[in-house]
């Protein structure tokens, strides 16, 4: 089992804001580590989309956005568009296993 | 430009070993961490190990430990990962990445394209 716990799939209709959650423990988030985000497109590889729990990677429009509190953190997509269908991936560092965990990623699909 | 380029996956038996290469260009490779995730057919991502960029210091996770060596090469810009004892379950694309500053603790600032391992009698 995944120390950093996302849902399987989210969807929404374009337009629509969707969340997608990262629920940690305290050994990861809990532990005040930074959540970064991932976006993998159908068939490529992930890119970086937001680190430091907040920060846009260069070239990330303003629609997705990033927050963190307590063991828990989100990545909210708004005004969501075809383009946005891909998997997502939550990151941080774990200090029990001392190494990085990810989520098992939640996929988006625009309905 | 931040290029990584894998390449040495293949197919290998139980048991056997394979070399993981991944040339990187496009920036000053001991002045960054450089890392190894893996993601299984069809499944999410793993991180697997990292070197520091300052100190040449390895990481790596529980489930390849002792079986996986990370390495560079400094003369050619080369990050190596040796796969040994494998197992199915080593099954994956193996994707090069490189961190945000030296620290293997930064986030994946740039990946590269992945090469694929699969481990099958």
């Amino acid at each position: 089992q995944s120390l950093l716990t996302q849902p399987p799939s989210v969807s929404g209709v374009a337009g629509q804001t969707v969340t997608i959650s990262c629920s940690g423990t305290s050994s990861n988030l809990g532990a005040g580590y930074y959540v970064h985000w991932y976006q993998q497109l159908p068939g490529g590889g992930p890119k970086l989309l937001i680190s430091g729990n907040t920060d846009r990677a260069a070239g990330v429009p303003d629609r997705f956005s990033g927050s963190k509190s307590g063991t828990s953190a989100s990545l909210a997509i708004s005004g969501l568009k075809a383009d946005d269908e891909a998997d997502y991936y939550c990151q941080s560092y774990d200090g029990s296993v001392r190494g990085w965990v990810l989520g098992g990623g939640t996929k988006v699909t625009v309905l | 430009e931040v290029q990584l380029v894998e390449s040495g996956g293949a197919l290998v038996q139980p048991g056997g070993s394979l070399r993981l290469s991944c040339a990187v260009s496009g920036f000053t490779f001991t002045a960054y961490a450089t890392t190894w995730v893996r993601q299984a057919p069809g499944q999410g991502l793993e991180w697997v190990s990292a070197v520091s960029g300052s100190d040449g210091s390895t990481h790596y996770a529980e489930s390849v430990q002792g079986r996986f060596t990370i390495s560079r090469d400094t003369s050619t810009n080369t990050l190596h990962l040796q796969l040994n004892d494998l197992r199915v379950d080593d099954s994956a694309v193996y994707y090069c990445i490189r961190g945000a500053d030296s620290s293997v603790w930064s986030y994946f600032e740039h990946w590269g394209q992945g090469t694929r391992v699969t481990v099958s009698s």
